[in-house]
């Protein structure tokens, strides 16, 4: 199983506001940043979220990222249609070395 | 506009070998480190390894460790993956992603991935 923990599932209806949790550890989310990927079907992730709750240019501020401890979590509001896509967090981990750990992601519905 | 574009992939036999390419452009290559994640069918996304900007220090998942080697070429602005000895659950599509300040997980541009199938 994945280092950090996601829900498999989340769902919402249009308008509604939707938030996904990704748990980890001190080794990874306790000490580092959060990152935040989304990725439709048959297409490469994109970032939606980097430094745990900074936006890129070009992402709705619909979609929002926060911090706490070793968890994280990504929020939408406004839920969309087009929202409909598999979402995943990410982090370094300063065990082993070190590595790059993922959640197993989320599937958002919308239903 | 960044670009990375990936090639290299291809069906390939259990014990096989292949090396990944990845074509970056529109960005000074060797300022950022850069980074290999790969997607099994049907399956959630997996860190594989990373790079410093400088070639000096690479990252392994521990699943590859020992049979694949991240390297780059800063006069071809060209990341590569020597994957080796491959298994069948190597199979993925596999990506590159560009590092963008905060950790080697923070990718702010992906390349279109490439596939490689080990199979018999």
């Amino acid at each position: 199983q994945s280092v950090l923990t996601q829900p498999p599932s989340a769902s919402g209806t249009p308008g509604q506001r939707v938030t996904i949790s990704c748990s980890g550890s001190s080794s990874n989310i306790g000490s580092n940043t959060v990152n935040w990927y989304q990725q439709f079907p048959g297409t490469a992730p994109k970032v939606l979220i980097y430094n745990s709750d900074q936006r890129p240019s070009g992402v709705p501020d619909r979609f929002s990222g926060s911090k706490s401890g070793t968890s994280a979590s990504l929020a939408i509001s406004g839920l969309q249609s087009e929202d409909e896509a598999d979402y995943y967090c990410a982090a370094w981990d300063d065990s082993l070395n070190g590595r790059g750990v993922f959640g197993g992601g989320t599937k958002l519905t919308v239903l | 506009e960044m670009q990375l574009v990936e090639s290299g992939g291809g069906l390939v036999q259990p014990g096989g070998s292949l090396r990944l390419s990845c074509a970056a452009s529109g960005f000074t290559f060797s300022n950022y480190a850069m980074t290999w994640v790969r997607q099994a069918p049907g399956k959630g996304l997996e860190w594989v390894s990373s790079i410093s900007g400088s070639g000096g220090s690479a990252y392994y998942a521990d699943s590859v460790k020992g049979r694949f080697t991240i390297s780059r070429d800063n006069f071809k602005n060209t990341l590569y993956l020597q994957m080796n000895s491959l298994r069948v659950d190597d199979t993925a599509i596999y990506y590159c992603a560009k590092v963008n300040r905060y950790s080697y997980t923070d990718l702010d541009c992906w390349g279109q991935g490439t596939l490689v199938p080990v199979s018999s």
